[in-house]
């Protein structure tokens, strides 16, 4: 069984860039959910992807945007970045009904 | 509004010297609650899932339990391997199914 997989693991982008971010889904798994996790903080949910569409989202402004592709990866753009967008990205799965996301190792993000 | 707080924010233990961290929700409904371990620049590894009050799980020297409040991890016999920051969230019956995390507490286990 394959867990969670997510590219790049880091990337450094100056402010005012785009970043692309991807995530591959545990085999089996057709949910996914994506998390920000500040420097000494918890993750922070982003969104949730279910069957192609946005199923939930938190409090994150619409430069925040994904995608759910038909085998369940799914990507996470970022438009105008910001320097308080340098976090720990996180991509978890899960089965639709089931509650326990498992997380992928996350990609560190760098603005500068 | 959910609310996670965990306590204490970081933790020094000697190798052997058993102890608890704590979990504090508020959630207007528990679909369920979470503990994790995360190592450092690393993705969270799932541990538990708690889902009513009363229940507890086991897994080698931890093992967690869950009121209507508040949950526990114990901790017996910790080793330096258990030296990881520990991460509570809450899910709540509507919504989306996110997970709402706490800041976590950092256990050292020092040989």
């Amino acid at each position: 069984e394959t867990g969670v997989t997510q590219s790049p693991t880091h990337l450094i982008k100056t402010r005012g860039q785009q970043v692309t971010l991807r995530c591959s889904s545990q085999s089996g798994h057709n949910t996914v959910s994506w998390y920000q996790q500040a420097l000494g903080q918890g993750p922070q949910f982003i969104f949730q992807y279910y069957r192609e569409e946005e199923n939930g989202r938190g409090n994150f402004p619409p430069r925040f945007s994904g995608l759910q592709f038909p085998n369940y990866s799914s990507e996470l753009n970022v438009n105008a970045l910001e320097l308080d967008d340098s976090a720990l990205y996180l991509c978890a799965s899960s089965l639709v009904g089931r509650e326990t996301q498992y997380f992928g190792p996350g990609t560190r993000l760098l603005v500068l | 509004e959910d609310q996670v707080t965990q306590s204490p924010e970081a933790l020094r233990l000697q190798e052997g010297e058993s102890s608890s961290l704590n979990c504090s929700y508020t959630v207007s409904g528990l679909r369920g609650l979470f503990w994790y371990r995360q190592d450092p620049g690393k993705g969270p590894e799932f541990l538990f899932t708690l889902y009513s009050a009363g229940e507890e799980k086991e897994k080698e020297r931890l093992k967690a339990t869950l009121t209507k409040k508040e949950s526990f991890l114990h901790i017996t016999a910790p080793k330096p391997e258990d030296s990881a920051t520990y991460l509570c969230a809450v899910q709540e019956t509507a919504g989306a199914n996110n997970l709402f995390f706490g800041t976590g507490t950092r256990l050292t286990v020092i040989p």
